[in-house]
């Protein structure tokens, strides 16, 4: 089955970091380009950042620009949200998914992961 | 970038057909085919239902369909069933490797 857990999720303070990971099974991981969104409580999901197959290629939400870096080791499988000066707004569940498709027919998210909580309080 | 405008609920009684409709602009929905659907049960990930603007994903009933006009998606739902009942999310890429998501809509089946 093609699956993907988060972990890494849970309670900080204001300013404080947190690193998110991503575990891949099911697929190869290198082959696919993957995403980082989040969904704050009643609201609609925001995506957060992207990153290439290699990993040489990323783009960021504004909302989390120069605070959060998305990284992934083939390797291991693994996609990586390291997250620095966390603020209460970012209080949300962070979910990781694969992108689809390729050519003119591409950029769909499945699947998903089943979501950490982060919490970030002051 | 802003969200995608959806209306926050809509409604039918089972067996109608409802849509649910996703507004963007002209920098996403409107110069880009990459419109996907995504259905959420309370507690879940959201589960992709349509991608490509029209396409259905294998085990997807039919029943679900997407269109695109201009810089507005839409998905119906025919032949409404309880079990459809839930949070529906339209997503559309906004070019530059980035992707803006709409608020959500909440279905009931009366």
């Amino acid at each position: 089955d093609v699956q993907l857990v988060e972990s890494g999720g849970g309670l900080v303070r204001t300013g404080g970091s947190l690193r998110l990971a991503c575990v891949a099974s099911g697929f190869i991981f290198s082959d696919y380009e993957m995403i980082w969104v989040r969904q704050a409580p009643g609201k609609g999901p925001e995506w957060i950042s992207f990153i290439s197959e290699t990993g040489n290629t990323m783009y960021y939400g504004g909302s989390v620009t120069g605070r959060f870096t998305i990284s992934r080791d083939n390797a291991e499988n693994s996609l990586y949200l390291q997250m620095n000066s966390l603020r209460v707004e970012d209080t949300a569940v962070y979910y990781c998914a694969r992108i689809l498709g390729s050519g003119n027919h591409w950029g769909w998210f499945d699947p998903w992961g089943q979501g950490t909580l982060v919490t970030v309080s002051s | 970038q802003s969200a995608l405008t959806q209306p926050r609920s809509v409604s039918g009684s089972p067996g109608q057909s409802v849509t649910i409709s996703c507004t963007g602009t002209t920098s996403d929905i409107g110069t880009y085919d990459y419109v996907s659907w995504y259905q959420q049960h309370p507690g879940k990930a959201p589960k992709l239902i349509i991608y490509d603007v029209t396409e259905r994903p294998s085990g997807v009933p039919d029943r679900f369909s997407g269109s695109k006009s201009g810089n507005t998606a839409s998905l119906t739902i025919s032949g409404l069933q309880a079990e459809d009942e839930t949070d529906y999310y339209c997503c559309a890429y906004a070019g530059r490797y980035t992707w803006v998501f709409g608020g959500g809509t909440k279905l009931t089946v009366l």
